[in-house]
């Protein structure tokens, strides 16, 4: 089975800033891929980022980027120059070998501030 | 551009109620999934359907059904519907063919239940 461990409940930023979202996860097998998902205040889940566990280079997608450590088991978000419209919650996920199904973390609600 | 389609945006029902929340795609995906998602607990998997009539257990599978009669349609079913499943219910759908990476999802904009 897999665990996601997201630690930090809630983060305050200051526009323009970078922040970063941690993300830990516990897994036996050696194929597996990362999420990361954005949900704002409407409720919907936003597909951010995804990494492969073979992936040699770290994802990044525009302004997210993904710091993949296979040793130390984590896989923290990176927004980069952040916007008031990246105020949501973000929740790290994953998905094993053979697997249909990702499992989710607690999530992370990140604040902009102006 | 609808994807996945969850059939109420909020509901209130009755303790005892049996209750009924749809979920439909139209991207032809086999995977589909019902979560329910509480503050500090995430996203917790009640049942997963890989293809039409077959159906797993998740995580959290007790005072829920489901049902797939269609590929394009998952329904989840409260049986009786109690305080404690007062929550966000959201559905999603994948398939290999997917990217990025396989399976990964597509959410529906999630049903919010109240029981009262």
């Amino acid at each position: 089975a897999q665990k996601i461990t997201q630690t930090q409940p809630g983060m305050f930023v200051q526009e323009k800033e970078a922040v970063t979202l941690d993300c830990t996860y516990d897994t036996s097998d050696q194929s597996y891929g990362l999420f990361w998902y954005k949900q704002p205040s409407s409720g919907e889940m936003i597909f951010l980022i995804y990494q492969g566990s073979y992936d040699e280079q770290n994802a990044t997608e525009g302004r997210y980027s993904l710091n993949f450590q296979k040793a130390r088991k984590s896989a923290n978000l990176v927004i980069s120059a952040s916007q008031l419209g990246d105020s949501a919650m973000y929740f790290c996920a994953m998905r094993g070998a053979n697997d249909y199904k990702l499992s989710f973390g607690a999530g992370t609600t990140v604040t902009v501030r102006a | 551009d609808v994807k996945v389609t969850q059939s109420s945006r909020y509901l209130v029902k009755r303790t005892g109620e049996k209750v009924f929340l749809e979920c439909v795609q139209d991207m032809d995906h086999e995977n589909m999934f019902w979560y329910r998602q509480d503050p500090g607990l995430g996203l917790r998997l009640i049942y997963f359907s890989y293809d039409v009539k077959m159906k797993e257990k998740g995580d959290i599978p007790e005072g829920y059904s489901v049902s797939r009669e269609k590929k394009e349609r998952f329904s989840l079913i409260l049986e009786s519907a109690s305080t404690n499943q007062t929550s966000m219910y959201l559905c999603a759908s994948s398939s290999p063919r997917q990217a990025p990476g396989g399976y990964g999802y597509t959410f529906g904009s999630g049903t919010r239940l109240t029981v009262v």
